[in-house]
């Protein structure tokens, strides 16, 4: 079993629509991070957590919001979804390190039309 | 505002050649690089990390970092097509990573 998963794998949705995009892992690390990828925009950062208590706002949070249910789960929501927001999000989780690694999910593709 | 540059190519090489991607960044205070590997349409996957000057080799691949000029590379020995991706470098300052876009290169038969 992987260790990042992320549901859905691809959703599609409507202007003005909330939805929720879960992140699940199994790796026991207390980080965990939501991304967005544009294509020729790299990977940018939305939220971040350290650990269930602690949230933080990425580069590009405007639009999203958070949960962090458990050590394991980090669940990120459009509150109003619009096209702009169509792209290709990622999960990841990184080792409690400033040089910890991050492990990626197998992303989740959101089409807003 | 931390930047992370990359040139996005395509880097176009032979089959056997050596492959060199490069990257600079803005932040003098970054302690840790990375070199992550992304297939069309799928996540990003950790090819190297290197913490301190020099050279660090893990197989085909060579990372190199020049902190003075604020420079890390990625050298890829006998490319294979297999290698054909877009490779992102990765930068820390204390706790999240900044990404450049990301160089696209194509391995040719």
């Amino acid at each position: 079993d992987a260790d990042v998963t992320q549901t859905p794998r691809n959703r599609i949705t409507k202007t003005g629509k909330r939805i929720m995009l879960e992140c699940s892992q199994t790796k026991g690390h207390d980080r965990m991070y939501w991304y967005r990828q544009d294509p020729g925009l790299g990977l940018q950062l939305i939220y971040y957590s350290f650990d269930v208590k602690d949230i933080n706002k990425g580069e590009i949070s405007d639009g999203y919001s958070v949960s962090r249910q458990a050590q394991a789960k980090f669940s990120l929501s459009l509150e109003s979804a619009i096209p702009n927001q169509t792209a290709l999000y990622f999960c990841a989780t990184s080792e409690d390190s400033p040089f910890g690694t991050q492990y990626f999910g197998p992303g989740t593709r959101l089409l807003v039309l | 505002q931390k930047e992370v540059e990359q040139n996005s190519g395509p880097l176009s090489v032979p089959e056997g050649a050596i492959a060199s991607l490069n990257c600079t960044y803005s932040d003098r205070g970054s302690q840790s690089f990375f070199w992550y590997r992304q297939y069309s349409g799928k996540s990003p996957e950790l090819i190297m990390s290197i913490y301190s000057n020099g050279d660090k080799e893990d197989g085909r691949f060579t990372a190199q970092l020049n902190k003075a000029s604020q420079y890390v590379s990625l050298l890829i020995r006998d490319s294979q097509p297999s290698d054909s991706a877009t490779y992102l470098c990765a930068v820390t300052g204390y706790s999240t990573l900044t990404f450049g876009k990301g160089t696209m290169l194509l391995v040719s038969p």
